[in-house]
């Protein structure tokens, strides 16, 4: 069963850094591309970054470009994201999710990333 | 920016067909941008429905079905129960990379 768990989200001032993980089971982990893709209290769902299996190409959205870093490690099955310089408005719960070739198949439940003084 | 546009909100009643859609502010949306469909209920990540613009997910009823109309993407459901009551979100593949966007959502009633 595919299974995706994020955890490292928490409370954290604005300007702060945070690392969110995402440990994978169930599949061959290094044959997948993953994303994060986060929603914000009661608003829509928005797509925030994109790594393949290998490592790379890698892809961000434009909204956290130049303040996040997404990276993998395939020994460990597991998925990360760096956030830095944190805004109020990356307030959200970030999901990862795999990738089945232009589509999002499987979801983990997020992890909840608050950005206040 | 890309911006990818749905209904805020639609109502059906029991038993009866709605057609949500999916539109991109740049243009068509075509097959080249793997329109996917998903739906979420409060408290759950989003759960699969329709991928490839046309093809569902594992477990979803035959209900629930994808198409291109006109210039966008649309999900159509049809015999819709209470249980279909959600919110749906269409992603889009935009390129320029490996960049997606989220529509905004549909907040679909069944009364």
């Amino acid at each position: 069963e595919v299974q995706l768990a994020e955890s490292g989200g928490g409370l954290v001032q604005p300007g702060g850094s945070l690392r969110l993980a995402c440990a994978a089971s169930g599949f061959n982990f290094g044959d997948y591309s993953l994303n994060w893709v986060r929603q914000a209290p009661g608003k829509g769902l928005e797509w925030v970054s994109y790594i393949r299996g290998s490592g790379s190409p890698i892809d961000y959205a434009d909204s956290v470009k130049g303040r996040f870093t997404i990276s993998r490690d395939n020994g460990k099955n597991s998925l990360y994201l760096q956030m830095n310089s944190l805004r109020a408005e990356d307030t959200a719960v970030y999901y990862c999710v795999r990738d089945h070739n232009y589509y999002f198949d499987f979801w983990g439940r997020g992890t909840l990333v608050s950005v206040s003084s | 920016q890309t911006v990818v546009t749905q209904e805020p909100s639609f109502s059906v009643s029991p038993g009866g067909t709605v057609t949500l859609t999916c539109g991109l502010s740049s243009g068509s949306v075509s097959t080249s941008n793997f329109p996917s469909w998903y739906q979420q209920t409060p408290g759950q990540p989003p759960r699969p429905l329709i991928y490839y613009t046309t093809v569902r997910s594992s477990g979803v009823p035959d209900r629930f079905s994808g198409s291109i109309l006109g210039n966008k993407a649309a999900l159509t459901i049809a015999g819709a129960q209470a249980d279909d009551e959600s919110d749906y979100y269409c992603a889009l593949y935009v390129g320029n990379g490996f960049i997606w966007v989220f529509g905004g959502g549909t907040k679909l009633t069944v009364l």
